[in-house]
């Protein structure tokens, strides 16, 4: 199986603060990379797919990239509705479809 | 527009079985996988497997092999999920996750979740 590694776990940032979190797969995973937002008692919400493709209705504040194994998801200037646990996932070849452990975005 | 209606809250012993459903709405039913996935309290998300709605072909992860079922009615346009020999760790809230378009594998809708909670 492949193995989805994030970082940090948590953060605190500052309103207007720009926001990078890492994702790392044990192998290359080409760019079949996703992130989620979620928010507390909420389902996920899909908000990059294909490594940097933004989904639709989603703020241009966010943005993917990466290829292969290293994948990066940031919030050019955070807003306190991006108060949430970001996830990455991994739809590369074969099942599992493993997701990163998240990261929890707070307020400073 | 595209709407996953789940089945509610349970709570379940040590052992017991739960079965979960998934209404579909909006779409053509056979259009696209179901996933599952859950979310221990306070823990990350956990792919579960998937069911092709047209023949109803199944995927699990191998943890889960032999404990679960993954059934699709293609009449009223249901997915079930059943999870058989609970014990106290699957308490999670369950979720069903529907495929974006022409990107197979990549959650765009979601159900509300079920929470299902296993206690004796």
């Amino acid at each position: 199986d492949i193995q989805m590694t994030q970082s940090p776990s948590s953060l605190s940032a500052s309103v207007g603060d720009r926001v990078t979190i890492t994702c790392r797969a044990s192998r290359s995973i080409n760019s079949y990379l996703h992130w989620y937002q979620q928010k507390p008692g909420k389902a996920p919400k899909l908000l990059i797919y294909g490594s940097s493709s933004l989904q639709s209705g989603v703020p241009s504040r966010f943005s993917g990239s990466g290829y292969g194994t290293d994948f990066t998801l940031t919030i050019t200037s955070l807003q306190p509705e991006d108060i949430a646990t970001y996830y990455c996932q991994q739809s590369y070849s074969t099942p599992p479809f493993t997701f990163g452990g998240g990261t929890k975005v707070e307020i400073k | 527009q595209v709407q996953l209606v789940q089945s509610g809250a349970e709570v379940k012993k040590p052992g017991a079985s739960v079965k979960i459903s998934c209404k579909a709405f909006g779409y053509r039913f056979t259009d696209h996988y179901m996933h599952w996935v859950r979310q221990a309290p306070g823990q990350g998300l956990e792919w579960m497997g998937n069911i092709n709605p047209t023949d109803g072909g199944t995927t699990y992860t191998q943890k889960f092999q032999g404990r679960v079922t993954m059934t699709r009615d293609t009449s009223t346009g249901t997915f079930y999920m059943d999870l058989t020999s609970l014990r106290s760790e699957d308490t999670a809230v369950y979720y069903c996750a529907r495929d974006k378009v022409n990107w197979n594998d990549v959650f765009e809708h979601w159900g509300q979740g079920t929470l299902v909670t296993v206690s004796s």
